[in-house]
């Protein structure tokens, strides 16, 4: 079975700051993998996903995710954060050629930027 | 934007109650979902339902744990006997069909299930 891990559990920082999450996944096979959101009070959104190609992945609101084969890593990045992203951030995966669509998500980072 | 949504946002009831938690997904989606968060802990999954059936379920989708699709929109989670540990955020997904895994899963805003 597979696992994630999502080291920060709380980030804080202030505005125009760089951003990195870090997301570690623990799984033998090829997986697809998520990033979500969910602001104070919203659902969870869809950030960015990785299935297959180029492992830099661009997603909405200026967000990139970059996977790692090697390190089973899909770190989270933004080059200047908003104050609007203040909200909790979730890794997720799915295992590929099992048939199963479950997500597997990690703990997750909450993120407060300061304005 | 079509979305999911859940009813009731927030549910309370007595331990050993029945509760059913009600969700309509995306119209033209053919998956659906429930996951739940535990309050501090992570989001996990219970159980996936396509073409009226089950198709997959975790360890925690025991025989307390039904779900439903009554009609051509609702997709319902029904716990018997509540305890106080099901106490949590229920989310409800939906994904389009098709056969990648990849799909994307959109979610619902949750109802927060609390058992006294």
């Amino acid at each position: 079975a597979q696992s994630v891990s999502q080291h920060n559990h709380h980030v804080i920082l202030s505005e125009a700051a760089s951003l990195e999450l870090g997301c570690n996944y623990s799984y033998g096979g090829t997986v697809n993998l998520f990033w979500y959101v969910q602001y104070p009070g919203q659902h969870l959104q869809l950030l960015l996903k990785y299935f297959s190609g180029d492992p830099l992945v661009k997603g909405i609101k200026g967000f990139e995710a970059e996977f790692i084969k090697s390190k089973f890593s899909f770190n989270l990045r933004k080059p200047s954060v908003q104050w609007s992203d203040t909200a909790e951030y979730f890794c997720a995966v799915n295992a590929v050629n099992t048939g199963r669509r479950a997500l597997t998500f990690g703990s997750g980072t909450r993120l407060q930027v300061q304005p | 934007e079509p979305e999911v949504t859940q009813t009731p946002s927030h549910q309370v009831t007595q331990m050993g109650q029945e509760v059913i938690l009600r969700c309509v997904p995306i119209s033209n989606h053919l998956y659906f979902y429930w996951y739940r968060q535990i309050l501090g802990q992570k989001v996990e999954f219970l159980v996936s339902f396509y073409n009226n059936e089950i198709s997959e379920k975790s360890e925690i989708f025991d025989d307390q744990f039904s779900v439903e699709r009554p009609d051509g929109s609702n997709f319902t989670l029904k716990i018997r006997s509540t305890k106080l540990e099901d106490s949590a955020m229920y989310f409800c997904a939906s994904s389009e069909g098709g056969t990648s895994p990849s799909a994307e899963q959109y979610f619902g805003p949750g109802t927060r299930l609390t058992v006294t």
